[in-house]
């Protein structure tokens, strides 16, 4: 059981908006900043978000990041093909140190 | 360009220990935290700690402290994951990544490096 919650699976068709959620507590994501991270299959987690909202370079604006009080969400509009992946949000925790959502598998259908 | 890169795959017998390594190159390598995450075959992600290279200060997730220890040699710009007594659940993928950001409570993790896998026979 993760310490951060994030629905396992969601799924859109091409061209739509999907968000993801990632519900935490007032020790993790209440206080501190929120990222993202990207899966491809067979690959190496890439970041994707960083400090809530902020988008690394070479990362389409198509990705975005929001919080609110204890939880955050990614939201990918004109959704593609190739944005099937692994989607996990990430935090540190006052008492656990750094800490991982459960991950969602993204379905572009 | 920032680069991570890991030490190959690794098969080993449980009980056995065991070193990987992951080398930085492209930056100042003692001024950034590393970090080691640990995969599951089919699971999620798992934040195992991090250490500073110029001090050798390390953080742990408590379900790692005592399990593994982290270390780097920033003379030869190389972070370390270790095992003293391997068990079968430590079957994984280990991915190492630089540590990004002011402070450690608003950190990210980025590069990663390509992953490690390590395989423990029973």
């Amino acid at each position: 059981q993760s310490v951060l919650n994030q629905p396992p699976s969601a799924s859109g068709t091409p061209g739509q908006t999907v968000t993801i959620s990632c519900s935490g507590s007032s020790s993790n994501i209440g206080i501190n900043t929120v990222n993202w991270y990207q899966q491809l299959p067979g690959t190496a987690p890439k970041l994707l978000i960083y400090s809530d909202n902020q988008r690394p370079s070479g990362v389409p604006d198509r990705f975005s990041g929001s919080k609110s009080g204890t939880s955050a969400s990614l939201a990918i509009s004109g959704l593609q093909s190739e944005d099937e992946a692994d989607y996990y949000c990430a935090t540190w925790d006052d008492s656990l140190n750094g800490v991982f959502g459960g991950g969602t598998k993204l379905t572009v259908l | 360009e920032v680069q991570l890169v890991q030490s190959g795959a690794e098969v080993k017998k449980a009980g056995e220990s065991l070193k990987i390594s992951c080398r930085g190159s492209g930056y100042d390598f003692p001024g950034y935290w590393i970090g080691w995450v640990r995969q599951m075959p089919g699971k999620g992600l798992e934040w195992m700690g991090i250490v500073f290279p110029r001090n050798s200060d390390t953080r742990y997730s408590p379900s790692f402290q005592g399990q593994v220890t982290i270390s780097a040699d920033k003379s030869i710009s190389t972070a370390y994951l270790q095992w003293s007594s391997l068990e079968a659940s430590d079957t994984a993928m280990y991915y190492c990544a630089r540590v990004r950001g002011h402070q450690l409570a608003q950190n990210w993790f980025d590069p990663w490096g390509q992953g490690t896998l390590v395989t423990v026979s029973s």
